[in-house]
């Protein structure tokens, strides 16, 4: 079975700092993986995705992400943070084990506290 | 184009009740997927459709069922609600089945409460 894993149910930083956001998944086959953003009463939207290209994927509003498969990771960065950027983000993982079936599922979210 | 709709927007419901929620897809894609969104539980898969039939379901109990109509639009039916029921149900739609590599488009969810 798949799963994602996101450490740290919030993240503080201030403006202008570095943004990391911790994704950490399991799946028995090559996956594809998703960062998604939910900003407060709306639903979510694609950052980034990784289909097994390039390992360093370049994302909307700056942000990017690079998928480590030796740590099993697909941590998601943004060299300076802008108070826009408060949000909630979500990692996904998708890839069925048999290859029949592609359930996206998600982890349980990072909310990202931007500090002026 | 018009995005992924959902409605209503807001429910209120007492237990026991019965609610059905609506999702209507973007224009050409025949899979939708529902989930719930529970206060620090994040996303739990529900169901997905696909072509009017009901490819996959998650871990939730027989109360909790759907449909996909002609046009792909889609219904979500949870009978005699418990309070635990209440959550914020996304709906999101892809070109492709199980999104493979596309992108899921997102509603802005329906909020159901339970009281």
């Amino acid at each position: 079975a798949q799963s994602v894993t996101q450490l740290g149910s919030h993240v503080s930083v201030s403006e202008g700092a570095l943004v990391l956001l911790r994704c950490n998944y399991s799946s028995s086959v090559p996956p594809y993986l998703f960062w998604y953003v939910q900003y407060p009463n709306q639903g979510l939207q694609l950052l980034l995705k990784y289909t097994s290209a390039a390992t360093l994927v370049k994302g909307i509003n700056g942000f990017e992400a690079e998928f480590k498969k030796s740590e099993t990771s697909f941590h998601l960065t943004k060299p300076s943070a802008h108070m826009s950027d408060a949000a909630e983000y979500f990692c996904a993982v998708s890839r069925g084990p048999s290859g029949g079936s592609y359930i996206p599922t998600f982890g349980r979210g990072t909310s990202l506290i931007v500090h002026p | 184009e018009a995005g992924v709709t959902q409605s209503p927007t807001h429910l209120i419901k007492t237990r026991g009740q019965q609610a059905t929620l609506r999702c209507s897809p973007i224009s050409g894609h025949t899979s939708v997927y529902w989930y719930q969104q529970a206060l620090g539980l994040g996303l739990q898969f529900l169901l997905w459709y696909d072509e009017g039939e009901e490819r996959n379901r998650g871990n939730f109990p027989p109360r909790f069922s759907g449909r996909q109509f002609p046009n792909y639009s889609s219904e979500l039916n949870v009978n005699a609600l418990e309070l635990e029921d209440s959550a914020l149900y996304l709906c999101a739609s892809s070109l492709e089945g199980a999104l493979r590599n596309t992108e899921a488009f997102f509603g802005q969810g329906t909020r159901l409460t339970v009281v």
